[in-house]
């Protein structure tokens, strides 16, 4: 069956270092990846969606890179600031559709001063 | 507004009660989706609409769930006879095209938390 990999365990980094998030996944071969951010008690929030013949694709701070052979996605903040504190979630689209999504359950990430 | 709302934000019914929660999507915005969000889990899906047309509803856990969106805008996500294991953050996301056209982000709102007593 398919499924997605994040490491379940918190994150925790110093503000100004360069955080890397991993979402693995297995028995898929999706069309695009999406990351989300979530806070405590909020919804998810969009950050970026990388396709299959992307290798990579940046957007301020934030770098995705997508390996189709690995079967892996990275997550990068750089310059990580307090703020950037949250729950990040990858999604994949279920195989044989487009009109659903499967979250990873999310990596939390605490950046300390 | 300008973003997906959920109401009400907080449920609070007894094992058995029928709850009713609602879903205000973004204006304009095509495709709605349902998630259940255990803590400390990802979204999981639910049910998937097109307009008013329900093309997926294969994420529901039994019958007791029900989803409608008769105008194609706003929609309601009903449990019948709940149970214990019903407890959980329910999110609602919209997003402006139909899913698999453009691979469109989906905009979610900050969920229902439901407590079943």
């Amino acid at each position: 069956s398919q499924k997605i990999e994040q490491n379940s365990e918190a994150l925790n980094i110093q503000e100004g270092k360069t955080a890397t998030l991993t979402c693995n996944y297995t028995n898929y071969s999706p069309a695009y990846l999406q990351w989300y951010r979530q806070d405590p008690g909020r919804g998810p929030v969009f950050l970026l969606l990388i396709r299959e013949n992307e290798k990579e694709k940046r957007k301020e701070r934030l770098k995705v890179t997508f390996d189709t052979t690995l079967k892996q996605s990275l997550f990068h903040i750089t310059a990580s600031q307090p703020a950037d504190s949250a729950t990040y979630l990858c999604a994949l689209p279920f195989t044989g559709t487009a009109s659903k999504l499967t979250f990873g359950t999310g990596t939390r990430l605490q950046v300390t001063l | 507004g300008a973003g997906v709302s959920q109401s009400p934000r907080y449920k609070v019914a007894k094992r058995g009660q029928d709850v009713a929660l609602r879903c205000d999507p973004i204006s304009g915005h095509v495709s709605l989706f349902w998630y259940q969000q255990a803590l400390g889990q990802g979204p999981e899906f639910l049910t998937y609409f097109q307009n008013e047309a329900q093309l997926d509803k294969s994420g529901l856990p039994s019958d007791r769930f029900f989803a409608e969106r008769p105008e194609g805008s706003v929609s309601t996500l009903k449990i019948q006879r709940t149970q214990q294991e019903d407890s959980a953050v329910y999110l609602c996301a919209s997003s402006l095209v139909r899913a698999g056209y453009s691979n469109q982000p989906q905009h979610f709102g900050d969920g229902t938390r439901l407590s079943i007593l």
